[in-house]
């Protein structure tokens, strides 16, 4: 079965220091991956989504980016935090013919 | 692009009522509608989604239909238990491109 991980689950950073979320998927072979940003209480926003190694689409322009260096491997960098990056952040897969989605557990950020 | 959206924002039913949620979509190209539930601090979780070729799909108390030429889809809940109370996203994907569109969440509360 598939599973999904992401690290660390809580994480706390001053502004302007760097940022390295990690989502991993097992079990599955050339998912589409996704990376979310919930404010509290709020819905979720995409951030950015890729469809193979190295093929990255960035949803809204800000100073996160994401790479996908192997196949079920997805990062989420920054290289300065703002206070306005705290959030909670998830990592999804899905297979491109089944369109099901699955979530991460999520990352809860807070910077301070 | 798709536009989706969800209501109500806020709901809370007595335990043992139904529970009902509604959202509609804008792109009548959108054929996969899937609905998660969160819990607090949790990632979402793939409920019940249904596709544009059927009408109504139940999973023992939740159910979901949809609505091809109105363009909505509804999520209902009969005997509602305390364990029901969460957010519940919904979501709208067309049949083309990898992104999924998701409403603004609802918040339900059941109340013992």
């Amino acid at each position: 079965s598939q599973t999904i991980h992401q690290w660390p689950a809580t994480l706390v950073q001053p502004v302007g220091s760097p940022l390295s979320l990690e989502c991993t998927v097992e079990g599955t072979s050339n998912p589409n991956l996704y990376w979310y940003r919930q404010a509290a209480g709020r819905g979720l926003q995409l951030l950015f989504y890729s469809v193979g190694i190295g093929q990255i689409s960035s949803e809204v322009p800000q100073n996160l980016s994401a790479s996908r260096p192997q196949d079920r491997q997805f990062i989420l960098s920054s290289k300065k935090l703002l206070l306005s990056d705290s959030g909670f952040y998830l990592c999804a897969w899905a297979l491109g013919d089944s369109r099901e989605q699955y979530f991460g557990p999520g990352t809860r950020l807070t910077v301070t | 692009g798709e536009n989706v959206e969800q209501h109500p924002s806020t709901l809370s039913v007595q335990e043992g009522d139904s529970a009902v949620i509604k959202c509609t979509y804008s792109d009548s190209a959108s054929n996969y509608f899937p609905w998660y539930k969160q819990e607090l601090g949790k990632g979402p979780q793939l409920i019940i989604d249904i596709r544009s070729n059927v009408g109504e799909k139940k999973d023992q108390r939740i159910a979901v239909t949809l609505n091809k030429t109105a363009k909505h889809f509804s999520l209902h809940i009969t005997e509602t238990q305390p364990e029901d109370s969460a957010v519940y996203f919904c979501a709208a994907i067309p049949n083309t491109g990898n992104q999924f569109y998701f409403g603004t969440g609802t918040s339900l509360t059941v109340i013992p």
